[in-house]
């Protein structure tokens, strides 16, 4: 178990550029979460995968933004046309699902679009 | 209104006193997510807890499920318990269509000094 990787660990891009953030959870954890938190606040959550299949995604997630999760493993979450508002930290939790629901979290990636 | 309130948002300490941060949530849960968090992102799960206390160390978890209420204790406080504190909760019916996302609080930012 080497806990829940994310990189890049840092981002910095200017605005208008696409970004792609990659997560690699747990293995064998079936659920996988992204959540952002911009500085001062709580994270927020913005989209949820159960194996390769996206379930739900936050009303924060626009059309800029697209999640995978191919073959269930690794996920991707990518930025197109980063705006200044994208900078946050993304954070990437991991969780085994019944009976636990705990999650564990990756260290995140942090963005800064100038 | 937020769903999950934090009090206080900031707390000065110096070393050795008894720490309480508080926690109010206004919707129905299945559990609740106690959380660290230090300079540089990483997030680390606490305590996890539906009912009751649960104790790891000098922490203490408390919830009341009636009052939607939960604290955070830390007993003996020492300047490496400095982070910030995030009270989570995950909606009820998580093997359902909450999917067992969190919905955070703000964070209290701990401070404690020598």
């Amino acid at each position: 178990d080497t806990g829940v990787s994310q990189d890049p660990r840092h981002k910095i891009t200017k605005r208008g550029q696409n970004v792609t953030f990659r997560c690699d959870p747990i293995s064998e954890h079936n659920r996988l979460y992204w959540y952002r938190q911009t500085l001062g606040q709580g994270p927020e959550f913005l989209t949820y995968f159960q194996n390769e299949a996206q379930l739900e995604k936050s009303r924060l997630l626009s059309d800029r933004f697209s999640a995978e999760r191919p073959k269930g493993s690794f996920s991707t979450l990518e930025i197109q046309r980063t705006e200044q508002g994208d900078s946050a930290m993304y954070l990437c939790a991991s969780s085994p699902g019944r009976p636990s629901y705990e999650q564990y979290f990756g260290p995140g990636t942090r963005l800064t679009v100038t | 209104k937020n769903e999950v309130e934090q009090s206080p948002q900031n707390l000065t300490a110096q070393e050795g006193e008894f720490i309480t941060i508080n926690c109010s949530y206004s919707v129905g849960i299945s559990a609740l997510h106690w959380l660290q968090q230090h300079p540089g992102g990483g997030i680390v799960s606490l305590f996890m807890l539906s009912s009751g206390k649960k104790k790891h160390g000098r922490l203490i978890a408390t919830i009341n499920i009636q009052e939607k209420h939960s604290s955070l204790h830390i007993t003996a406080s020492h300047p490496r318990d400095s982070a910030v504190y995030i009270c989570a909760v995950r909606l009820g019916n998580a093997g359902g269509t909450s999917y067992g996302k969190l919905t955070f609080g703000q964070g209290t930012i701990l401070t404690v000094h020598p």
